[in-house]
This record gives structure tokens, sequence and C-alpha cells, in this order.
């Protein structure tokens, strides 16, 4: 969905460097999220926020942290990335005014390569 | 423990066919479940979502169905064509869980021409 963008969309790292991966929508929606995908897998959800003074866990936060600058900016760091933490990130947003609240729109993706 | 889950990793079908992709979870809580198509290099798409008071909602060349009672949901594509091709993973949340969807594992949908 163009409405949601993340960059980059490639990033390879070493070992124990710190990364930022960024989220932007337009779509004015309320909440964002973040997921990991790795292959043979579905999404798995590492944190999300409900409005920009409302982070929550999911179910994989560790070794990650978030930022919600703006309603409309959402990040997602690793601290000191790690291989395992090699992985296909989606971001996500979702609308708490309309009645399909719980309908996710994914941005593009970002791949990152932990070396 | 909670899960969703899907019965077929790989699905198969020659264009014009109807195509049905299973999804089955295991949390009677469960009331909201949605479709999504994956595209190489692409983020999911939604398709179409039902409500666990429906038992089927149709859209535009798909139906999704769900059996409460053996918590079974599929979707159902009809003409089947070469652009349906992609992964699709079912999704679950609850009401209390604030938004918060439990995906599947997937299953590849493969047309061919």
């Amino acid at each position: 969905d163009a409405d949601v963008t993340q960059t980059p969309r490639n990033r390879i790292t070493k070992t124990g460097k710190r990364i930022m991966l960024e989220c932007s929508q337009t779509k004015g929606h309320d909440r964002m999220y973040w997921y990991r995908q790795d292959p043979g897998l579905g999404l798995r959800l590492i944190y999300y926020s409900f409005d920009v003074k409302d982070i929550n866990k999911g179910e994989i936060s560790d070794g990650y942290s978030v930022s919600r600058q703006a309603q409309a900016k959402f990040s997602l760091s690793l601290e000191s990335a790690i291989p395992n933490q090699t992985a296909l990130y989606f971001c996500a947003t979702s609308d708490t005014r309309t009645g399909a609240k719980e309908t996710q729109y994914f941005g593009p993706g970002t791949r990152l390569l932990v070396l | 423990g909670e899960s969703v889950g899907l019965h077929l990793p790989t699905l198969s079908v020659q264009e014009g066919d109807n195509s049905i992709i299973n999804c089955a979870y295991s949390n009677s809580a469960s009331d909201y479940f949605i479709w999504y198509k994956q595209e190489s290099g692409k983020g999911p798409q939604f398709i179409i979502d039902i409500r666990s008071n429906m038992d089927k909602r149709q859209g535009q060349r798909v139906t999704v169905l769900l059996n409460k009672t053996v918590k079974h949901l599929s979707l159902q594509i009809a003409a089947t064509q070469p652009g349906d091709s992609a992964v699709y993973f079912c999704a679950e949340t609850r009401g209390t869980s604030y938004g918060k969807l439990t995906f599947g594992q997937g299953t590849i949908l493969t047309v061919h021409p």
C-alpha cells in the first residue's frame, strides 16, 4: 500500500551494530505496528502503538525498541543487531475510527540481513 | 496454546479453476478473521474479512466461509487467474486483544496457465 512507506527497503549490517527502520503513513491512522516475517512462518508482532503516547510489546519484542515520533511515524530499532534478526520487517497501520479497526494495512517491507 | 494454522502449505491449480485455501484456529474466543494476500516482494494485502457472527461473506471473486463448530476458515477464489499466485495468510483476533492479529503459516497458491 503506497500510503504506508518503509525505509530502507533493504539493509545489510554487521553483528553488534545499531540500526533503525522507519515507517511513515499518510492514511491518518492512529494505530501502527511492527512485524517480522521469517521464511515459512507467518508474521509475528514485535511492537504496536495505539497513539503517540501508547507503546506496547508484542510477542517477540526482545532485542528491539520503538519510537512513535508522531502519529504518522513509527520507527523500529535494533539496539545491537544479531544474525537471527535477519528477516523481512513490515510496518502496518489501522484506524480505530472505522468499524473495521482490526483491519491492518501493510507497508512494502524492509529486508534486513545481519552478518 | 492458541494458534492459527493452515492445512496445506502449497496449492497448485489450473487457470480458470476454483481454489480453496483452508485455515484452522484453536481459540474459540476468536471473533474476527482476515485473509491476506502477499505477492513476492510486497507486503500483505487485505482481501476479505469475516466476523464470528457470520458464516459466509462474499467479495469480488472471493468468498470466506467460517465454521465455528470445527473452528475452520476457508477462502474460495473463483476462476483463479495467474495474478492470484501468491502466499495467502489467515489472521485472527479477539475483541479483547485490541487489534493484535495472530497470523497463520501461509499457503502458497500457484496458478498454472
